[in-house]
């Protein structure tokens, strides 16, 4: 079935480090892939999304870039903050003719230090 | 920005008793959704709906009801609440018309089953 993986559940880094979160995806129909943001306290909220169209989507400096070899699509940002902190899910869209749903990897807390 | 509101923003009750979480949206969006939110499960669907009246089981539905009734207010209701349950319960609610498949969060309930 539809199934999205991450599997760092946690990352840490310093400021000016290089970030990378991977994320495979399993699905029958064309991917639509998104990276949601959720900082402490807050609901989830889109950072980008990336379909077959495009192959990458960029957002507030971060870029993600989709694989249809390996399935995959991962996020990267060249040099994080303090700010960035947060946990990061990737998701799919499942089209159904139940209407449409999103399901989400595990998610990946990044925690950033000073 | 879409608007996602939840009440009660916490709640705790025993085993047995009786939970309704209300969501309601400001948008217009025809679709909502139900999410709960464990350490090291990400964000789990457990119902979601495309318009008033109706109601589409999700991946973890068991234990849970909901219902739909208006374009507006979406509810999840635990009649016999279990430890199990407790959790941070997502709504979320989406324009298909626009078919970005991106979700608007509220800023979640969190409820816990003694």
């Amino acid at each position: 079935g539809d199934s999205v993986t991450q599997k760092q559940g946690q990352v840490t880094l310093s400021e000016d480090d290089f970030l990378f979160i991977n994320c495979t995806y399993s699905t029958t129909t064309y991917p639509t892939l998104f990276w949601y943001v959720q900082y402490p306290g807050q609901g989830p909220q889109l950072l980008l999304k990336v379909t077959t169209a495009n192959n990458k989507g960029i957002s507030r400096g971060f870029e993600a870039t989709y694989d249809k070899g390996t399935t995959s699509f991962h996020l990267q940002k060249a040099s994080v903050q303090e700010s960035d902190s947060a946990v990061y899910f990737c998701a799919l869209v499942v089209y159904g003719g139940s209407g449409n749903k999103l399901i989400f990897g595990t998610g990946t807390l990044l925690s950033v230090k000073p | 920005e879409a608007a996602v509101t939840q009440s009660p923003r916490n709640k705790v009750t025993v085993t047995g008793g009786n939970v309704t979480l209300s969501c309601r949206q400001t948008n217009s969006h025809n679709y909502m959704y139900w999410y709960r939110q464990d350490t090291g499960h990400g964000l789990r669907l457990i119902h979601y709906s495309y318009g008033a009246g109706n109601l589409q089981i999700g991946d973890v539905p068991d234990g849970y009801k909901a219902t739909r009734t208006t374009q507006e207010d979406f509810f999840l209701l635990l009649e016999l609440a279990s430890p199990s349950q407790t959790s941070l319960y997502f709504c979320a609610s989406s324009d298909a018309n626009k078919n970005t498949g991106q979700l608007y969060f509220g800023e979640g309930s969190k409820l816990t089953v003694l």
